[in-house]
This record gives structure tokens, C-alpha cells and sequence, in this order.
């Protein structure tokens, strides 16, 4: 049982490059989300999806675009980076309706130069 | 808007003392209220939640204490042991606008928690 997995664990892209983060969990939770950090500020949330087949933004969706794949699934992509997006990107997912307990994967780590 | 924030940004203990990492909130309406560990280059871990209808819960070693009246949040680990050093986010879900859950969570700043031996 591996969680909340994610790839890449690093990333650096240059201005206006895209590239797609991945998210899978294996613990059939029907929840899912995308959180940046940035440093000395808490997390603050993209995009989520509560079930499969709905996404909906969060705090700060600007310049992202998220898909739901399946119910194990969810990508994060950057159509167009800029360094305004460098940042540690955590996925997590929850049972419907637990959105406060919710399960983190280890993050990537993305530069944008 | 709404926020959660934090008194402290770091908080020094010695070894086997008790810690109390504090997190103010501002939307009195929200229903759940949570607290989660990170770990250096980890993602955040949940620790405890406490519902707004309740004004203590206690797991294990940590308990975290809810004062409505002044928008007040607190977890209080016990005999802190240096697997406790860790950032320390409290959060809040806070209703829709219709008045049910949300699937949101809003994160506090973090409080750093250092165990010196």
C-alpha cells in the first residue's frame, strides 16, 4: 500500500515550457487535490476533484489545469510555466465528505528559471 | 477573506517537556478544525481534528483544545520527544456558501517545533 505517490520529485523548466504533474493513490478515496507551498506559507489549494468525473478550482487555479483521470489518478499541468509557479506541489486525497483528514504524497519540487 | 494563522512561527522545547503550538481562525462558521505535522522535505501528515461542536479531543500524547468565543485553536503534545520536531499547520474546513461541507481545507502559516536534547 503506497498512499499517494508522485511524479516528478524534481522538475526544472524554463519560462513558457509546460509539463504535467502526476498523482496516483491506491487507497480508493473518491477526493483528490493539488496544493502548493511556497516557503514560510502554509499550503494553499489549486484545484480538487470530489469524485470522479468533477474538478473544481481552489484558492489559486491561475495558470493550471488538472485532469481526473480515473478514480486513482489526478494531473496537474503547467500549460505555461512562469516563475510565479516555482514551488513544492503536494497532492493528496480523501474519502468523500473527510476532507479534513486528508492523505499527502512526498511532493515535487519545481523550479522555473 | 478568510484566514488561519499562527501566533508563533517557531516554538523551542526541551526534551520530555509538553508543547502548546497555538493557531488563531476567522470564519466561525467552519466545522471542522485540524492540525497536521510536516516533516523536513515530507508532505503533511494528519495529527488530530476537532469538531466545532466540541471543545477537547484527545489522542495519542496530543490533545487539541477549541475556544469558540475567541476563535482559538491549540494541540498540546505531551512529553515532547525529538520525533516531534516538525512543522506544525493547523486548518480549518470551512462551509460552502449553501451551508454544507466543503471539500476545502485552508491552512494556517505553520509553526516550527524544535526538540533540543
Amino acid at each position: 500500500n503506497a498512499g499517494v505517490t508522485q511524479t516528478p520529485k524534481f522538475q526544472v523548466l524554463k519560462t513558457g515550457q509546460s509539463m504535467t504533474l502526476q498523482c496516483a493513490q491506491d487507497m480508493n478515496h473518491n477526493s483528490m487535490y493539488w496544493y502548493r507551498q511556497d516557503p514560510g506559507m502554509g499550503l494553499r489549494l489549486i484545484y480538487y476533484s470530489a469524485s470522479e468525473g468533477t474538478t473544481d478550482k481552489g484558492e489559486v487555479p491561475n495558470g493550471y489545469n488538472v485532469s481526473r483521470l480515473n478514480k486513482r489518478e489526478f494531473s496537474l499541468r503547467l500549460e505555461s510555466a512562469a516563475p510565479s509557479q516555482t514551488s513544492v506541489y503536494f497532492c493528496a486525497s480523501s474519502e468523500y465528505g473527510t476532507a479534513y483528514e486528508q492523505y499527502f504524497g512526498p511532493g515535487t519540487r519545481l523550479t522555473v528559471t | 477573506g478568510e484566514s488561519v494563522g499562527l501566533h508563533l512561527p517557531t516554538l523551542s522545547v526541551q526534551e520530555g517537556d509538553n508543547s502548546i503550538i497555538n493557531c488563531a481562525y476567522s470564519n466561525s462558521a467552519s466545522d471542522y478544525f485540524i492540525w497536521y505535522k510536516q516533516e523536513s522535505g515530507k508532505g503533511p501528515q494528519f495529527i488530530i481534528d476537532i469538531r466545532s461542536n466540541m471543545d477537547k479531543r484527545q489522542g495519542q500524547r496530543v490533545t487539541v483544545l477549541l475556544n469558540k468565543t475567541v476563535k482559538h485553536l491549540s494541540l498540546q503534545i505531551a512529553a515532547t520527544q525529538p520525533g516531534d520536531s516538525a512543522v506544525y499547520f493547523c486548518a480549518e474546513n470551512p462551509p460552502s456558501k449553501y451551508g454544507g461541507a466543503t471539500n476545502k481545507l485552508i491552512f494556517g502559516t505553520g509553526t516550527l517545533l524544535a526538540v533540543q536534547p
